[in-house]
């Protein structure tokens, strides 16, 4: 079944503007990842987060992580064109099942 | 050099066919997968081999069968396509527990 829920499904901002993407889940996980899609293009992984962490950066990612509340939230500070994808959160549910949520559609207009 | 490779990109046929997607990675890593995008852009695992035993099948109709002659290589073959086959397949690896690294998908188009 579907783990992941994604809030919003869209999201348009302009160029500069912070992005906040959040993802929740049902059940247990050992960690949690973000990828980018861009449009006709397969999936880049962004930065992973483990059950055992609550936050964690990399360059203008920041990833948060709740295991109480079942969710985390993406932000991409100072936004650019090239931003503009779709992102999806991910789970691992034991050491290969990856199920992906729904996805957020980014849009940065200049 | 393409870590996860895919061919073809496209794939246009005629329902009732019998086709394969062919799938290489060259980051000598021991799992890959198998994922089927639908139009909604939802993704999900169909199937997940680790050096080359299958640990995932998700309740892919038997008409799929993945094949995996190596640990670099992960081959999907279709029999009997159906309209509703049309979708966009990515190949992934990765290392287990890892992020996975994905292929550029190949569209498949049943008409």
């Amino acid at each position: 079944s579907q783990q992941g829920e994604e809030d919003p499904q869209a999201l348009s901002i302009q160029e500069g503007e912070n992005a906040t993407m959040n993802c929740s889940y049902k059940t247990s996980i050992n960690n949690l990842q973000w990828y980018r899609q861009n449009s006709g293009r397969g999936l880049v992984h962004l930065i992973l987060i483990r059950s055992n962490e609550r936050e964690k950066h990399s360059g203008r990612l920041r990833v948060t992580l709740d295991t109480s509340k079942k969710s985390s939230s993406l932000l991409i500070t100072a936004s650019r064109a090239a931003d503009t994808a779709s992102y999806f959160c991910a789970t691992l549910q034991g050491a290969q099942k990856l199920v992906f949520g729904q996805g957020t559609r980014l849009t940065i207009n200049p | 050099d393409t870590a996860v490779s895919q061919t073809p990109k496209y794939l246009v046929t005629q329902m009732g066919n019998d086709k394969s997607i062919k799938c290489e990675q060259n980051l000598g890593h021991d799992t890959m997968y198998w994922y089927k995008q639908d139009s909604k852009k939802f993704l999900k695992i169909m199937f997940s081999y680790n050096n080359k035993e299958l640990i995932i099948n998700e309740t892919v109709p038997n008409r799929f069968s993945p094949k995996s002659p190596d640990k670099a290589h992960l081959n999907l073959h279709i029999n009997s396509l159906e309209l509703g086959d049309s979708a966009v397949y990515f190949c992934a690896s990765s290392r287990t527990s890892h992020e996975q690294f994905f292929g550029p998908g190949t569209r498949l188009t049943v008409l």
